[in-house]
């Protein structure tokens, strides 16, 4: 069972260069979720999608853009990235509308 | 606003033993979610255990039940039997109010003696 795939895994970018990290689950949920996880911390929603065809901001938003663009597929994009997006990312999907059941194995991304 | 709280950084067990992992979740909700996640060294986020505030039962998930007290904001996990694949990093979430937004706390980082 694949369950949630992310790619890369790993990405190294230089500021102000874009790219786009994948997502796709294979369980047939309705919503997935994109994260950041920065060192010591917790995971921050950046945009979650309740839905095929819907999107919506979540805690920090800025510098991102998504694309739900199929039921399997959930994509997150940095159209100029900085050094502060330098994160792991992690995508996420449930059958739910409460929180997130099963995640990718993250994307790290550092950004020179 | 919510809040999180995680006291404990570190925490160490004897392999077989029990140990109690710490939580205090503030909010102004009188409805919610509460969750505890596992991330061991491969990185990957598991869903350990969830628990809905409006129930007074608390939740139990084979080895791993939680003590909920929604008067006293405590949310904590207790780990019974601990194997050596507990070892993690455990994080406490609760739901921010919308779908997904879930805040969470700092973590605490679970140890494993063999």
């Amino acid at each position: 069972n694949a369950g949630v795939t992310q790619t890369p895994k790993f990405q190294v970018l230089k500021t102000g260069q874009s790219m786009t990290l994948q997502c796709a689950q294979d369980m047939n949920h309705n919503s997935m979720y994109w994260y950041r996880q920065d060192p010591g911390m917790g995971l921050r929603l950046i945009y979650y999608s309740a839905s095929e065809g819907t999107t919506d901001k979540g805690e920090v938003p800025n510098g991102y853009n998504v694309s739900r663009l199929n039921k399997r597929e959930f994509s997150l994009r940095l159209e100029s990235a900085a050094p502060s997006q330098t994160s792991v990312y992690f995508c996420a999907s449930s059958d739910n509308r409460v929180s997130p059941q099963h995640f990718g194995d993250g994307t790290r991304l550092s950004i020179l | 606003a919510q809040t999180v709280t995680q006291s404990q950084p570190e925490m160490s067990v004897q392999e077989a033993e029990t140990v109690t992992l710490s939580c205090t979740y503030d909010t102004s909700e009188s409805d919610y979610y509460l969750f505890w996640y596992k991330q061991p060294p491969s990185r990957q986020m598991i869903l350990v255990i969830r628990q809905e505030a409006y129930k007074q039962q608390n939740a139990t998930e084979n080895r791993f039940s939680v003590n909920f007290q929604k008067a006293a904001k405590s949310f904590s996990l207790k780990i019974s039997d601990s194997q050596l694949g507990d070892a993690a990093m455990y994080f406490c979430a609760g739901d921010g109010g919308s779908q997904g937004n879930l805040i969470f706390g700092k973590g605490t980082k679970l140890s494993v003696k063999p």
